[in-house]
C-alpha cells in the first residue's frame, strides 16, 4: 500500500493556461474525492466519485473545473482558463466504502498550483 | 448546513503539558466526526473519528477526543504534548443524514509546543 499519490507536487502556470493535475488513489479504494485548500483555510471539497461516477460536485466548481475518474481508478482534476484566483493546494483522497459515511479519507500530498 | 468551528488558530503550550484543541460542529442530522493533523508540505494525516459509542475516542501518537452531543463538541486532547506535536490540526464534520459523502473542515489550529 503505497499510499495517494498526486502529480504534480508543484505547477506554475500562467493566467489564461490550462492545467491537469492526476491522483492515483490507494489499490481498492473505490471512493476518491478533490479538495481544495488555501493559506490559512481547512480543505473545501469540490468533488466525489464512486468507482467512474461523479457523485457530488460543489458550487465551487465552476464550469471550468472538471474531474474524471474513467476507469474507477485514477482521477484527473482540469482548470480550464485558469484564474488568479485558482492558485491553492488541490488535495485528492480515497477511501474503501465502510457503512454509509463511516470510511476514512486518506489524502494525497497535494498539488500546489500558482497562477501568475 | 453543516458547519465547523475551530475557535483557536493557534494554542501556546510548553512540552509535557496538557493539549486542548478545540471543535464545535453544526449538523442537522447526526454527526460523524474526525481528526487530522498536517505538517508542512505533506497532505493530511487521520488520527482519529467518532461514529457511534463511546465518546471517548482514542487515536494515533498518543490522540484522543471527546464527542459531546449537548455541546456539539468534539475536542481534540493529549495528556503530555511533545514539541513534535506542532503542526496544523484540522476537525472534520460529516452529516449522517444527508449521505454522509461530504466533509467539512474547519479552519486549522496550530499548537506551538515549546521545549
Amino acid at each position: 500500500d503505497t499510499g495517494v499519490s498526486q502529480d504534480p507536487r508543484h505547477k506554475i502556470t500562467k493566467r489564461g493556461q490550462n492545467v491537469t493535475f492526476r491522483c492515483d488513489p490507494i489499490s481498492e479504494h473505490n471512493r476518491l474525492y478533490w479538495y481544495r485548500q488555501t493559506l490559512g483555510q481547512g480543505p473545501e471539497f469540490l468533488t466525489y466519485f464512486q468507482n467512474e461516477a461523479q457523485l457530488e460536485k460543489s458550487r465551487l466548481l465552476s464550469d471550468r473545473f472538471s474531474a474524471e475518474r474513467p476507469k474507477g481508478s485514477f482521477s484527473t482534476l482540469e482548470i480550464q482558463r485558469t484564474e488568479q484566483g485558482d492558485s491553492a493546494m488541490y488535495l485528492c483522497a480515497s477511501s474503501l466504502t465502510s457503512g454509509l459515511g463511516q470510511d476514512t479519507q486518506y489524502f494525497g500530498p497535494g498539488t500546489r498550483l500558482t497562477v501568475l | 448546513a453543516q458547519s465547523v468551528a475551530q475557535p483557536e488558530d493557534q494554542v501556546n503550550v510548553a512540552e509535557g503539558n496538557p493539549l486542548t484543541v478545540k471543535c464545535t460542529y453544526s449538523v442537522s442530522g447526526n454527526p460523524y466526526l474526525f481528526w487530522y493533523v498536517q505538517y508542512p508540505n505533506r497532505g493530511l494525516q487521520f488520527l482519529l473519528k467518532y461514529i457511534t459509542g463511546d465518546n471517548l475516542v482514542k487515536g494515533s501518537y498518543g490522540f484522543e477526543a471527546e464527542f459531546n452531543k449537548s455541546q456539539t463538541s468534539f475536542h481534540l486532547k493529549k495528556p503530555s504534548a511533545l514539541v513534535s506535536d506542532s503542526a496544523l490540526y484540522f476537525c472534520a464534520v460529516r452529516d449522517v443524514d444527508t449521505g454522509g459523502f461530504k466533509t467539512i473542515f474547519g479552519a486549522g489550529t496550530r499548537p506551538f509546543v515549546k521545549a
